[in-house]
């Protein structure tokens, strides 16, 4: 049973656009929630994180957006770069001591074009 | 220079022999995850450790094992019991002990094994 959804494999926008990358999860006991970006072959970076006591986080050209009442969170890119062409992982996870355990959804392909 | 590395980046094996993975980490950090990546899938979790000499099972982790006898070092065995083993291999870190606000997670390059 999949925690963490990412409902779209890939995503396709013109260079200078909005990015909107969604992710839905099930757990109503995740409170922290994180975005990495991954290039083939490559770890992936941590980009931008929230906790569930905020409903937005911005840093840059990234802001995430939590819809608690949905199970919802939302990575906006503004504006968007070739350079951000890579999968995009959505994870949570929930208080339980210092069990600092993620859940990954199976990722989002970003492709900016030129 | 700080950081997560994992070695080999290729390693190809036959079936049936066992193999050990590297992970080492100088980011002081406390905890060391291993996960693997399939196509088409998210990351999922084998092992994790949030001490030395301490570790907890993933949710994949039948025909793995592990070691955690430094802080800095966290090797992860792929066993021939290990029904599909070709995988993109990550390690990762994270968890001060000392912080009370939950820690990110960091990655390592990765290693790709090939069973053949």
């Amino acid at each position: 049973d999949q925690q963490v959804k990412q409902n779209s494999p890939s995503l396709s926008v013109q260079e200078g656009r909005i990015s909107i990358l969604n992710c839905d999860y099930t757990n109503s006991m995740f409170d922290y929630f994180l975005w990495y970006k991954k290039y083939p072959a490559e770890g992936p970076t941590f980009l931008i994180s929230i906790s569930s006591i905020k409903d937005k986080n911005e840093d840059g050209r990234f802001t995430v957006f939590l819809n608690k009442s949905a199970k919802h969170l939302s990575l906006h890119i503004v504006p968007s770069q070739p350079g951000d062409s890579a999968v995009y992982f959505c994870a949570a996870s929930a208080p339980g001591g210092s069990n600092y355990k993620l859940t990954f959804g199976k990722g989002t392909l970003l492709t900016v074009n030129p | 220079d700080g950081g997560i590395t994992q070695s080999p980046k290729y390693l190809f094996r036959k079936e049936g022999q066992n193999v050990t993975l590297s992970c080492e980490q100088n980011l002081n950090h406390d905890a060391m995850y291993w996960y693997r990546q399939d196509p088409g899938q998210g990351l999922r979790l084998i092992y994790y450790s949030q001490i030395v000499n301490d570790f907890q099972k993933g949710d994949i982790a039948e025909g793995y094992s592990v070691s955690r006898e430094k802080k800095e070092s966290f090797p992860l065995t792929v066993t021939s019991a290990q029904k599909n083993p070709t995988a993109f291999y990550l390690c990762a870190t994270g968890g001060h002990k000392q912080k009370v606000v939950r820690d990110t997670q960091y990655f390592g390059p990765g290693t790709r094994l090939t069973v053949l």
